[in-house]
């Protein structure tokens, strides 16, 4: 158990909807990473907050979005969902910004769009 | 631009024998170098990294890696295989002495190994 935490597990929807993950850091850490592996575009980042700051932006799309609250949990909003958006969505945390430190990896939620 | 190549995407290996999953990188200066293994249904797990000095780094559950600088390649190695290795590792890269802040993964390599 890394001590990440994301809910759901499971998120089944249909196209056009939105959707919000949940992701808890481990103790300590202030920097939370998103990430979404898809079969076709393998482990791809999206997004860095740190303290509550957006740190790094990757691929993300502009239907996405993300937050980091005052607690340090992050949510990972997703909408006018398509197809393609299937994937599993993983956050990690590190205690510092800077990703030379290993990233610990929540259990990932899985979002099937129908 | 930073990537990262794992040229395999299954090794099989019977179990006892010792394993190699490759991975090469390309980056702007010098780079941070990470081992991860995904299991099924499960998050990735950091196995190993490589940041500065000895070329050879050991790791987790036996793994080891060596750096090699003018190959520009970080192959995970590991002795004498067992079955529950059996998993998806995934190489990663993060340059140093950059503002680039993500990390960079392969596309995984799924590491079979037979009884």
């Amino acid at each position: 158990d890394s001590g990440v935490t994301q809910t759901p597990k499971h998120l089944i929807t249909a196209t056009g909807q939105r959707v919000t993950l949940r992701c808890s850091p481990r103790s300590g850490d202030l920097s939370v990473y998103w990430y979404q592996q898809s079969l076709d575009q393998g482990l791809q980042f999206l997004i860095q907050y740190y303290n509550g700051e957006e740190r790094a932006k990757g691929n993300i799309l502009e239907r996405f979005s993300a937050q980091q609250f005052p607690d340090l949990h992050s949510e990972l909003n997703l909408s006018s969902l398509e197809l393609g958006d299937s994937a599993l969505y993983f956050c990690a945390s590190t205690q510092v910004a800077d990703s030379y430190n290993e990233q610990f990896f929540g259990p990932g939620t899985r979002l099937t769009v129908l | 631009a930073q990537s990262v190549a794992q040229p395999e995407d299954q090794v099989n290996v019977a179990e006892g024998n010792p394993l190699t999953v490759k991975c090469t990188y390309s980056v702007s200066g010098n780079p941070y170098l990470f081992w991860y293994v995904q299991y099924p249904n499960r998050g990735l797990q950091f196995l190993l990294k490589y940041i500065t000095g000895d070329n050879l780094v050991k790791g987790s559950y036996g793994f080891e890696a060596e750096f090699n600088k003018s190959q520009t390649s970080f192959h995970l190695k590991k002795p004498s295989a067992l079955v529950s290795d059996s998993a998806l590792y995934f190489c990663a890269v993060r340059p140093l002495n950059t503002g680039f802040q993500k990390l960079v993964f392969g596309t995984g390599t799924r590491l079979l190994v037979s009884p």
